[in-house]
């Protein structure tokens, strides 16, 4: 079956910095790529769709000059958290589309951020 | 945008079984999932309806109904491990997914 990585799994940062998160496809090549984010005892928020080599969409409310992300291949996505503040901290999760005639979204594993 | 409504948690005994509801209002339809979440996990996908009526997959079911709006997950021959929130997730044409706020299922020996 498809499987999505994500790295890191966690980090911790202190309030200010930036954190940069990994989505990659391991065998498969995804168009599009998805980015969630979860805060406890809540679903998963879209935050952006991802498509490869053009600008990502974001879903409304979220800014996107502090949720930079990039889909430069495709089997990768990033997403940049800059200027990180303790509110921002939460569980990222990346997803990618699967091929043409597969309805499935592949979910990664998550990244925990806690800013600090 | 969409609306999409499920309980918020559910309790139920080792070996029954137990049905979950989702509700959901769209401005575009292209189906609908279930996910099953433990804690601190990402979602792993449990089913997938597009056209009306039952999907069974072992243990669990997923039923859709378009024209209501309605979808359910029965969950059969329940097991500890079962134990986990339970997202139902509605799909529009941009292949975007919008999620439920989940249901916790509680599974007691």
């Amino acid at each position: 079956g498809a499987v999505v990585s994500q790295h890191p799994s966690w980090v911790i940062c202190k309030s200010g910095t930036s954190v940069k998160i990994e989505c990659r496809s391991l065998d498969f090549q995804a168009t599009t790529m998805f980015w969630y984010r979860q805060f406890p005892k809540q679903s998963l928020m879209l935050m952006a769709t991802s498509n490869e080599g053009s600008k990502a969409t974001y879903e409304q409310g979220v800014e996107k000059d502090k949720f930079l992300i990039n889909h430069a291949s495709l089997t990768l996505s990033t997403l940049t958290v800059t200027s990180a503040h303790p509110e921002d901290s939460s569980f990222y999760i990346c997803s990618a589309k699967g091929l043409a005639g597969d309805h499935e979204q592949y979910f990664g594993p998550g990244t925990r951020l806690t800013v600090t | 945008g969409q609306n999409i409504d499920q309980p918020t948690e559910m309790t139920a005994t080792e070996g029954a079984i137990v049905q979950i509801n989702c509700t959901y209002q769209t401005s575009g339809f292209n189906g609908l999932f279930w996910y099953q979440q433990h804690a601190g996990e990402a979602p792993t996908f449990l089913s997938y309806n597009v056209l009306d009526g039952l999907e069974e997959k072992g243990r669990f079911s997923s039923f859709l109904s378009r024209s209501k709006g309605y979808s359910y997950l029965l969950l059969k021959e329940l097991q500890m491990k079962d134990s986990a929130s339970y997202l139902c997730a509605v799909r529009d044409g941009d292949y975007k997914l919008s999620f439920g706020a989940g249901t916790t299922v509680t599974v007691r020996a």
